[in-house]
């Protein structure tokens, strides 16, 4: 499978309620990165925490990191209808040598009104 | 700050035909990556190019190639164009480099191949 597995696949939940997704990865890294896609744009940067870092914030959004898990969830508060979208954990994975942004498959998120 | 721009934003092709995409980064970002996106594979890393070298290759054929420019703009070009080709394609640029820093997409060029 993929370096950097989202989980759940799909996740529908009402407005107001809290989502939260997971994203596993199995090389080292130095960050994960979390990005959102509305249906079939481009990415949107959300949240990059760095492998010494064990949690950060950024107004409804809360990422951890559990290194020896190699583990992270993403996770967002009082949901809107606007969150509706794509979102996908990305990590440094190393591949052949080289690091280089690896995405994981992704969560759908649909936040019903 | 204008963002990340990609033309054309829609494009059909027919197999065995070549392809050539633009993308123009952020103004003062030196480093543009381009990544594939469809249903089947998901988001996959073609290349990363910064200041007019390629720095990393994802593992695609060599059908896929790419070139910056001094002015930072990027093309990537694909050629004896296949039916799996068809996909989403994605410029991010970034001040850095792709894996320390945050991205900034496009919003992308679908190509349909027939």
């Amino acid at each position: 499978s993929q370096q950097g597995e989202e989980d759940p696949q799909a996740l529908s939940i009402q407005e107001g309620e809290n989502a939260t997704m997971n994203c596993s990865y199995k090389t080292s890294i130095n960050n994960l990165q979390w990005y959102r896609q509305n249906s079939g744009r481009g990415l949107v940067h959300l949240i990059l925490i760095r492998s010494n870092e064990r949690e950060k914030h950024s107004g409804r959004l809360r990422v951890t990191l559990d290194t020896s898990k190699k583990s992270s969830s993403l996770l967002i508060t009082a949901s809107r209808a606007a969150d509706t979208a794509s979102y996908f954990c990305a990590t440094d994975a190393e591949d052949t040598g080289r690091r280089a942004l690896t995405f994981g498959s992704g969560t759908r998120l649909q936040v019903q009104p | 700050k204008a963002g990340v721009t990609q033309t054309p934003r829609y494009l059909i092709k027919t197999r065995g035909q070549q392809v050539t995409l633009s993308c123009s980064p952020i103004s003062g970002h030196r480093s543009v990556s381009w990544y594939q996106q469809t249903p089947g594979q998901g988001l996959q890393f073609l290349f990363e190019y910064f200041s007019e070298t390629q720095r990393n290759k994802g593992n695609f054929p060599g059908r896929f190639s790419g070139r910056q420019f001094s002015n930072s703009r990027s093309e990537m070009n694909v050629s004896t164009l296949e039916l799996g080709d068809s996909a989403l394609y994605l410029c991010a640029s970034s001040l850095g480099g792709t894996i320390y820093n945050e991205q900034f997409f496009g919003p992308g060029t679908r190509l349909t191949v027939l």
